[in-house]
């Protein structure tokens, strides 16, 4: 079975401060990995997406997470934080059956 | 990718009401999905819906609270029935990318049952 877990609902950073966003996942196969920002009132966008190719993935906004099979680990970071990175993110992981598992979100304050 | 329509973005419905939602995507894709995002709560997968053939739902959600139509490759409607307060959510549909890898999302309708 697929699960995600996110430790820690709230995270606060300053700034211009790192950002890093937990996320561990539980796969019985080789799992693809997402990352999903809603801002308030949207839907939710991509982020990035672990797909089995290079374990460090990039994607939009300067956020890159990281894929660490030995941890189950998949952690979002962003070396320095924007006022408009404030947001709401989910980790998903996805089964062969092309089903979205989400986590239960952090949410993001950037604390000016 | 592809880009997601969903109608309505928001509507306050009275108790006991049936309201549909329209998710109209911008190229023919096989599978859409429907999720519900309570509030303060992640995503919860509610259905997915296939052209051609039954929705299939997930465990806590039947086709009676829940009806899905997919008549052609680019369309779908989930009507929530007999609403409750409870069932205040997001309603986000979904499909599925190219190779199937990520999935795209619409805005989501936020609806409120009062």
């Amino acid at each position: 079975a697929q699960s995600v877990t996110q430790l820690g609902s709230h995270v606060s950073v300053s700034e211009g401060a790192l950002v890093l966003l937990r996320c561990n996942y539980s796969s019985s196969v080789p799992p693809y990995l997402f990352w999903y920002v809603q801002y308030p009132n949207q839907g939710l966008q991509l982020l990035l997406k672990y797909t089995s190719a290079a374990t460090l993935v990039k994607g939009i906004n300067g956020f890159e997470a990281e894929f660490k099979k030995s941890e189950t680990s998949f952690h979002l970071t962003k070396p320095s934080a924007h006022m408009s990175d404030a947001a709401e993110y989910f980790c998903a992981v996805r089964n062969g059956a092309n089903n979205l598992f989400f986590g239960t979100g952090t949410r993001l304050t950037v604390i000016p | 990718s592809a880009v997601i329509s969903q109608k309505p973005s928001r509507d306050i419905c009275q108790r006991g009401t049936s309201l549909t939602i329209q998710c109209q995507v911008d190229s023919q894709v096989t599978m859409m999905f429907w999720y519900r995002q309570q509030p303060g709560q992640s995503l919860t997968l509610i259905a997915t819906a296939n052209q051609g053939s039954e929705a299939t739902y997930e465990s806590g959600f039947v086709i009676d609270k829940f009806p899905i139509s997919r008549p052609n490759l680019t369309f779908s409607t989930l009507t929530v029935s007999n609403m409750s307060p409870e069932d205040s959510s997001i309603y986000l549909c979904s499909v599925a990318g190219t190779g199937n890898t990520e999935a795209f999302f619409g805005q989501g309708t936020r609806l409120t049952v009062v």
